[in-house]
Parts: structure tokens; sequence; C-alpha cells
């Protein structure tokens, strides 16, 4: 079976600050890991993902998440908080045996301070 | 490429009346998915439909939910005799069969459910 933990419903950043939005995954198998962003009253939109090969990940808006196994995390970067950022961020997993089927956290909310 | 389409964006039912909500997939996909984001939660998987086929339904509720994708035309997700507890905002997602063990999925923009 797979979850997703989301550490930290609601972050604040001030602006030009380190975004760090944290994922924990539970997975019989090795997944697929997914981040999304998703803006008021909008769908969700497609960040990053880890399918297969290098670990560190790099997505649009200037978001990277490194995959550790050992560690079972999946977390969110960005070096530089930028207003615009301010969203509400779902990590989610998919397994390599259920790929049809994905488990989201209950979402991060961030907010970036001027 | 138009996206994934839903409609109606906001639908506001009584108790007890029915509610259909519809999803059109991005153009070359076939494959559905329905998902439920429920007040301060994450999105829950519901249902997930190929053309003309329930693949897996695991996360519907026994009773009252029913969803379908039909050869021509939009998915259909329909709930009957709405009780509050199911506000909520909807989201379709689409992808292809892409034979990787995994599918990118696309979502709509959602349409949010109120049940007075």
């Amino acid at each position: 079976a797979q979850s997703v933990t989301q550490l930290g419903s609601h972050v604040s950043v001030s602006e030009g600050a380190l975004v760090l939005l944290r994922c924990n995954y539970s997975s019989s198998v090795p997944p697929y890991l997914f981040w999304y962003v998703q803006y008021p009253n909008q769908g969700l939109q497609l960040l990053l993902k880890y399918t297969t090969g290098a670990t560190l990940v790099k997505g649009i808006n200037g978001f990277e998440a490194e995959f550790k196994k050992s560690e079972t995390s999946f977390h969110l970067t960005k070096p530089s908080a930028h207003m615009s950022d301010a969203a509400e961020y779902f990590c989610a997993v998919s397994g390599r045996n259920t790929g049809n089927q994905f488990y989201f956290g209950t979402g991060t909310s961030l907010t970036v301070i001027p | 490429n138009a996206g994934v389409m839903q409609n109606p964006r906001h639908l506001v039912r009584r108790r007890g009346q029915e509610a259909r909500l519809r999803c059109s997939p991005m153009k070359g996909h076939s494959h559905v998915y329905w998902y439920r984001q429920l007040p301060e939660e994450g999105l829950k998987f519901m249902v997930y439909l190929q053309k003309e086929n329930i693949i897996d339904e695991s996360g519907m509720p026994k009773e009252r939910f029913s969803a379908e994708f039909p050869k021509e035309g939009p998915s259909i997700l329909r709930i009957q005799q709405v009780v509050r507890g199911d506000s909520a905002a909807y989201f379709c997602a689409s992808s292809t069969p892409s034979g990787r063990g995994w599918n990118e999925q696309y979502f709509g923009p959602g349409t949010r459910l109120t049940v007075t």
C-alpha cells in the first residue's frame, strides 16, 4: 500500500528565502513520485516527477526535488521564493504495480511574505 | 491542444437532488480518473475508467455514486440523493496508456459542489 505524509500544512517564507516543503512516503514497491501545485480555484499543475534515473529532478518555476530512498523522502525545494509561488502544494505517489492510482498528501499551503 | 475540461465549475444542489459532473479528457487521452477533495484535505482517488470500462472503483462510496465513460462523449460522475457531506471539489484527470508503468495525469479545473 502507498501513502504520503506532508509535514506542515502551512509554511511561510520571506520573499527571496529558501522554500522547503517536506514529503515522506510509504510504499511496498519503488514508487513514482510527483509534486503538484494548485492555485486558488484552479486544478492541479504538475511541477515535477521522479520515475527512474537521476534522483535529483528539476521542475518548472525553479523547483526541484530529491528522491532519497533511505529516508523515503521527496522534499521540494526552491532556492529563492517569489510572491507568485504562494499556492497549495501536493505530493503524490504512485506504485509501480498500481500505476494508475495516485495517493496524495494533505497538502502544504505556502505563503510568501514580502 | 485544449486541456481537461470540466463542467460545470460550480454546482449547487439541495439535499436529495442529483448531481452530474462532466469531464472531457485531453485530446488523445483514453483514461480518466476522478478525485474528491474535501475542505482542508488532499485529493482522494475515487475511480479510474477507460472508454466503456471501469478499471478501478476502489475509492468510490458504495452507495449513491456512479461513474461512466461512454464510447462517445464526456465522462460523467453521478451522485444521487446528495447530502451535505458530498460538498467538495471534484477533480478529473486524464492520461494516455503510456505503457511505462506510470501515467502522467493532467488535471482539470474541478467542479465545486455545494449541497444546501
